[in-house]
């Protein structure tokens, strides 16, 4: 079946612009999560979605940052007035039902640059 | 200090060797642990999961946790040139959040 879907798969932008990246997630499942990850880091949380909510966005960086999932199924992650150390891959899994012993299913990757 | 701390490598081993990679983390509220790999320009995949302290193996892979010693590892037997990509651990307590060490970057040479 598909997996988690993400696009656009590389994204370059302008300091001080605004960038929206979107997940497709797995049909069905409800916890979703997005990871930022460095060059030569692992992945770093940011947000995890159970449903339409957010049940913890304590990794999102500043309030440049945002996130959604009306319908409980595809997010976005919203980033406004771009700056350079945003530059990064930017990861969302899906997972069956959340919680630790269900498996996180990773996307592909957003690659953002932003010059 | 980081929640979790893996060499980042990199590892270069011969194929057919066994391979050790390690992390280590400060918060003893973790019980869930992972191995995920992760090649290049691609998202990382879960290799091994497990829950509280000891051993489990599959196939050639086998993970351990040490909660005493807040010490996880992940053992490749008979390693193949097919297993180079960054190995990435991962815990969490809740389910939540979930902490990734920097990633261990390994080369099987054939």
């Amino acid at each position: 079946g598909a997996g988690v879907s993400q696009t656009p798969s590389n994204k370059v932008t302008e300091k001080g612009k605004y960038v929206e990246l979107r997940c497709d997630p797995i049909s069905g499942h409800t916890a979703l999560y997005w990871y930022r990850q460095s060059l030569g880091q692992g992945p770093e949380f940011l947000i995890y979605f159970q449903g339409t909510g957010a049940a913890d966005d304590s990794g999102l960086p500043n309030d440049r940052f945002f996130a959604v999932r009306p319908e409980g199924s595809v997010s976005t992650l919203k980033i406004q007035r771009t700056e350079r150390g945003d530059s990064a891959v930017y990861l969302c899994a899906s997972s069956p039902m959340g919680g630790g012993r269900n498996e996180q299913f990773f996307g592909p990757g957003t690659r953002l640059t932003v010059l | 200090q980081k929640e979790v701390e893996q060499d980042p490598g990199p590892l270069s081993v011969p194929e057919g060797a066994i391979v050790s990679l390690n992390c280590t983390y400060s918060n003893s509220a973790f019980q869930y642990f992972m191995w995920y790999r992760q090649y290049s320009r691609k998202g990382p995949e879960l290799l091994m999961y497990t829950y509280s302290s000891g051993n489990k193996e599959d196939g050639r892979f086998t993970a351990q946790v040490d909660k005493s010693s807040k010490y996880i590892s992940l053992f490749i037997r008979d390693s193949q040139p097919s297993d180079s990509a960054t190995y990435l651990c991962a815990m969490t307590d809740t389910g939540n959040q979930f902490y990734f060490g920097t990633g261990t970057s390994l080369t099987v040479i054939p």
